[in-house]
Formats: C-alpha cells, sequence, structure tokens
C-alpha cells in the first residue's frame, strides 16, 4: 500500500516558468514531510521541508504547500531553472510524541525537465 | 563537514552469495537508515539504528539486516542474495536539532548492486 503517491512521473517546464509538483498522502499520522531532489548516480539531497503545524515554508525559489485535510502537498519552484531537472521525491515522516526519528516513507518520484 | 560515505560504490555478486555495504554518517550524526531504491518501488525503508540498537525496521525479509557500530558507522548485510536483490542501497543520517525533534536526513551516493 503506497501510503506517498506522486501521480504524475514525468513533468516538463519552460524555463523561467513555475515547475508545481504533487504529493498526496493517506496516513494520518505523517506530520512531517520533506522534499528531495536526485540527481543520476547520487543520493537524494534534501530541500525544503514542512511541519503539520505550518501551511507554507518558502526557502529562495521553493515553496512547500501543506493541506492537511486534503492530505497533500505541492512543491513550487519559481523560476524554473534548467539547473532544476532531476527527479523529486516527496517524503513523509510521523515523529510521535517521543519527537524520535521515525522512518521515511517516500513517493515513487516525479522527473522534472526545464527545458530552454 | 564531511558527507556521508558508502563503501564500495558498485559491486556484483551472484544469486546465493551474501553481501555488506558499509557507511560513514556525518560526523556528530547517531541515527543511520538504509533505504533501497529500485526503478519501480522508489525508495523504500529498510531499518533505522540509533546509538547501535536497530529502532525501526521496515517490510524486508530476515536476509536484510544490520548493525552499527559505537563511532555510529553502521553496516548492513544481505544474506542469500536473489535477482531482485539488485538495486541502489542508500544510507542517510540525521541529528537531532533544537526542540528533540530530529531533522532532515543526509544520503549518501549510495552502493549499487547487482545481483548475476
Amino acid at each position: 500500500d503506497q501510503q506517498v503517491k506522486q501521480n504524475s512521473p514525468s513533468l516538463s517546464v519552460q524555463e523561467g516558468r513555475i515547475s508545481i509538483l504533487n504529493c498526496d498522502y493517506t496516513n494520518s499520522m505523517f506530520d512531517y514531510f520533506l522534499w528531495y531532489k536526485k540527481y543520476p548516480a547520487e543520493g537524494p539531497t534534501f530541500l525544503i521541508s514542512i511541519s503539520s503545524i505550518k501551511d507554507k515554508n518558502e526557502d529562495g525559489r521553493f515553496t512547500v504547500f501543506l493541506n492537511k485535510s486534503a492530505k497533500h502537498l505541492s512543491l513550487h519552484i519559481v523560476p524554473s531553472q534548467p539547473g532544476d531537472s532531476a527527479v523529486y521525491f516527496c517524503a513523509a515522516s510521523a515523529y510521535g510524541v517521543t519527537g524520535t526519528a521515525s522512518k521515511l516513507t517516500f513517493g515513487t518520484g516525479t522527473r522534472l525537465q526545464v527545458t530552454l | 563537514k564531511a558527507g556521508v560515505t558508502q563503501t564500495p560504490r558498485y559491486l556484483i555478486k551472484t544469486r546465493g552469495q551474501q553481501v555488506t555495504l558499509s557507511c560513514s554518517p556525518i560526523s556528530g550524526h547517531r541515527s543511520v537508515s538504509w533505504y533501497q531504491q529500485t526503478p519501480g518501488q522508489g525508495l523504500q525503508f529498510l531499518f533505522e539504528y540509533f546509538s547501535e540498537t536497530q529502532r525501526n525496521k521496515g517490510n524486508f525479509p530476515g536476509r536484510f539486516s544490520g548493525r552499527q557500530f559505537s563511532n555510529s558507522r553502521s553496516e548492513m548485510n544481505v544474506s542469500t542474495l536473489e535477482l531482485g536483490d539488485s538495486a541502489l542501497y542508500l544510507c542517510a543520517s540525521s541529528s537531532k536539532v533544537a526542540g528533540g525533534a530530529f531533522g532532515e536526513q543526509f544520503f549518501g551516493p549510495g552502493t549499487r548492486l547487482t545481483v548475476l
């Protein structure tokens, strides 16, 4: 059972435009969400995260939005650059009351291609 | 700070053999997690170690095992290899941030295991 879903396997966006990557989750215990970027032959690189107590977190060109009622989050990249071309993974975690790390549950990824 | 390192980077084994992969976390990080990445399944959580104890475990058979040493370095072992074990094995480390919760995980480049 896929608890974190990225329904778009690929996305193509023109340079300078907005890229919107979507992610849905089913487990209501998830309270911490992360986005990772992955280039071929490299490990995933952390991009941005959001706690369930927030609905938006911004870091430079990257903004993550969380809609808890819809169990949906999205990553906005504005403006998109050719170097943003990579596979983007959404991940979720349930910290629980002890505040200890729990496993990350990943989506299957969305391949973003930013064209000139 | 040096990043997460994994050795070896590439490995070719035959069915029935066993393999040991190694991971050195970022200095000061005490939590080490292992993930398997395959084209169809994305990143799947194997297990997490903290202070030499397995704290979380994913849904993998007992052929997959791990351990963590007092210096936080971790090893992962797969016995009786099967063709389906061919994958990229990623190690990630994390540390506690202010407030007690764990922050994002930092990934190594992975070990590409091919089982023939």
